[in-house]
């Protein structure tokens, strides 16, 4: 069956802008998780979803990030006034449960110039 | 704080050869341990897992896995390793009975020589 997908692979933004980044989770997954993996740091935890609520966001560095989802499916990731340092590669895993293995997507590469 | 270790940063081997790569944690008590694999352009694969039980795991493309709680290690093992392993390789915990905030080690970069 189809996987987790992410949209878009590649994304190229001007520092003050805002982005949006898509994941599709697969499908039936009830939880849905993001991480950011910056060169040097690893894979860093941003948020959890279980269905469409966010029972932990103590990953999210700032309050420029934001994320929702729709639908117990679809999710965005929003950062706003980007900065050069959330340039990184855009994570999304999704799983049947809170307590099952997690599946992940490619990732967005953002670019933040 | 809770932590993840791989000390290793790059590796390189020939084809054929056995490899080890090493992963320790710092928890307070037993946590779920994870092995993941990126590839080039590739989305992370789970390689295998440890929940509890048999401390030696079995997972994927022949790896395998050994819990030492004695020395807060889980160390990934292939007896023969082929070209096709050349990846990147992460280690992950999450407190037991919940896997939903991973921690993961900064990875080993593996290369390997024909």
């Amino acid at each position: 069956g189809a996987g987790v997908s992410q949209s878009p692979s590649n994304k190229v933004t001007e520092k003050g802008k805002d982005v949006e980044l898509r994941c599709d989770p697969i499908s039936g997954h009830t939880a849905l998780y993001w991480y950011r993996q910056s060169l040097g740091q690893g894979l860093e935890f941003l948020i959890y979803f279980q269905g469409n609520s966010a029972p932990d966001k103590s990953g999210l560095p700032s309050d420029r990030f934001s994320a929702e989802r729709t639908g117990g499916s679809v999710s965005t990731l929003t950062i706003q006034r980007t900065q050069q340092e959330d340039s990184a590669v855009y994570l999304c895993a999704s799983s049947n449960t809170g307590w099952e293995t997690q599946y992940f997507g490619p990732g967005t590469r953002l670019l933040v110039l | 704080a809770q932590s993840v270790t791989q000390p290793d940063i790059h590796i390189t081997v020939s084809e054929g050869a056995s490899l080890e790569l090493r992963c320790n944690y710092s928890y307070g008590a037993t946590p779920y341990l994870f092995w993941y694999v990126q590839s080039p352009g590739q989305g992370l694969q789970l390689l295998l897992k440890y929940f509890s039980g048999d401390t030696l795991v079995q997972g994927i493309k022949g790896f395998e896995a050994e819990f030492k709680r004695s020395q807060s290690s889980f160390n990934l093992r292939k007896p023969s390793v082929h070209w096709s392993d050349a990846a990147e390789y992460f280690c992950a915990v999450a407190p037991a009975g919940n896997n939903r905030k991973l921690i993961w080690g900064l990875g080993t970069s593996l290369a390997v020589n024909p």
